[in-house]
């Protein structure tokens, strides 16, 4: 079965380094989507990305934060100066249309800023 | 605001018995999704209701949807100790943009054997 893979698994980095995170989408979805998810809370939606730009976007999503679609695979996230309270787990998922269609999440990269 | 809160927050049973867990929301949806997630891993997609059902079944999981009261159950019969996970439910809205899923905190399952 199809999967979405991301990696690395888990990143430690210092706070104000630049990490980005990178996923591989199912390679017949068009839409694409970072979520995050802080030790014991709510998933949140952070951004989607359909047709090389971004669709929508979340307030958590700002100015620190890019995604990119560098070639026909790969989808990254890149936080630009990070924080401590960006330590989350960080989930890439992909969908074939947007209305009636589940998502596939990929198994996450934890992200812990120290 | 707050979209697809669940309760309760944990539930605890034994294996075999049903486990059932609902779900609340505050807008209209186009539909609403279903998704686990086994202890430090991924979500996993479970299923999906659309705005204009009332009832769905997927082996042994059975989702119900009542857009006027804005909530949604997700039964689990005969319950197995693999079915320990996190289960989370997820509002899909659609319009204009692209759309999004948004989560609730989920429901903590243990089942016993």
């Amino acid at each position: 079965e199809p999967e979405v893979t991301q990696t690395p698994s888990h990143q430690v980095t210092q706070m104000g380094q630049e990490v980005i995170l990178r996923c591989v989408p199912i390679s017949n979805h068009l839409y694409f989507y970072w979520y995050r998810q802080i030790l014991g809370q709510k998933v949140e939606f952070l951004v989607s990305f359909y047709n090389n730009e971004i669709s929508e976007k979340s307030e958590i999503f700002d100015d620190q934060f890019s995604v990119e679609r560098p070639d026909g695979s790969n989808f990254t996230l890149k936080i630009r100066s990070t924080k401590l309270e960006d330590s989350a787990m960080y989930f890439c998922a992909s969908s074939p249309g947007t209305a009636n269609y589940g998502y596939t999440f990929g198994s996450g990269t934890r992200l812990t800023v120290v | 605001s707050q979209q697809g809160e669940e309760d309760p927050q944990a539930l605890s049973i034994q294996e075999g018995e049903n486990a059932t867990m609902n779900c609340s929301y505050k807008t209209s949806i186009n539909n609403l999704q279903w998704y686990r997630q086994n202890s430090g891993r991924g979500l996993v997609h479970l299923i999906l209701i659309r705005s204009n059902e009332r009832e769905k079944h997927s082996g042994r999981l059975r989702v119900t949807l009542d857009t006027s009261k804005k909530s949604s159950s997700l039964l689990i019969t005969a319950s197995r100790a693999a079915d320990t996970a996190s289960y989370f439910c997820a509002s899909a809205t659609y319009g204009g943009s692209q759309g999004n899923l948004i989560f609730g905190k989920g429901t903590k399952l243990s089942v016993k054997p």
